[in-house]
């Protein structure tokens, strides 16, 4: 069986300083995991996927993720927050035949 | 630019009332997904398409039917509306080979109220 946490729902930053939205997964295989950001009133983007290569995952608009087995977390890490980056976002975990589980969402702020 | 188009953005229905959702990719992507969205419940797997005319069940499909008569087109199917129906439906579509792996590429949502 697969699951997805979000572990916040909702996440407040400055800023200029970092984001970290953590997210930890169920799988009874080999996942692969992502994260989407939705803007207001649009559909789903993708950030960054990992699908056991490097554990560290590189995305769009200087997100990063880390897969962590040990811990089963997949946190996305952004080094600082920009105005734009106000959205919602999704973990996402995927492992075989059409099954896609998404995480509640983490709504993330930016305060200027 | 690789596209997912709902053709409603924002729908009223009364309870009762038959509502179609379509959804076109212009990709030639295989797999077609209907999900739903509720605030703190994430994306919901209504149904999904592998191919054309075949259609499978996803996490919740009761109440619901799905088209898929077209490669590029995927529709939703409301018979009879109710209010617990009330919420945004998002199209996303993938390539075959990915089965459920791959990248999904959204359009940008159909918000529904049943009066």
């Amino acid at each position: 069986a697969q699951s997805v946490t979000q572990l916040d729902s909702h996440v407040s930053v400055s800023e200029g300083t970092p984001v970290l939205l953590r997210c930890n997964y169920s799988s009874s295989y080999s996942p692969s995991l992502f994260w989407y950001v939705q803007h207001p009133n649009k559909g789903l983007q993708l950030l960054l996927k990992y699908t056991s290569a490097a554990t560290l995952v590189k995305g769009i608009n200087g997100f990063e993720a880390e897969f962590k087995k040990s811990e089963t977390s997949f946190h996305l890490t952004k080094p600082s927050a920009h105005m734009s980056d106000a959205a919602e976002y999704f973990c996402v975990v995927s492992g075989g035949g059409f099954k896609t589980i998404f995480g509640a969402g983490t709504r993330l702020f930016v305060k200027a | 630019d690789v596209k997912v188009t709902q053709s409603s953005r924002y729908l009223v229905k009364r309870t009762g009332e038959k509502v179609f959702l379509e959804c076109v990719q212009d990709m030639d992507h295989e797999n077609m997904f209907w999900y739903r969205q509720d605030p703190g419940l994430g994306l919901r797997l209504i149904y999904f398409s592998y191919d054309v005319k075949m259609k499978e069940k996803g996490d919740i499909p009761e109440g619901y039917s799905v088209s898929r008569e077209k490669k590029e087109r995927f529709s939703l199917i409301l018979e009879s509306a109710s209010t617990n129906q009330t919420s945004m439906y998002l199209c996303a579509s993938s390539l075959w080979e990915t089965g459920g792996t791959g990248e999904l590429f959204f359009g940008e949502g159909s918000r529904l109220t049943v009066l």
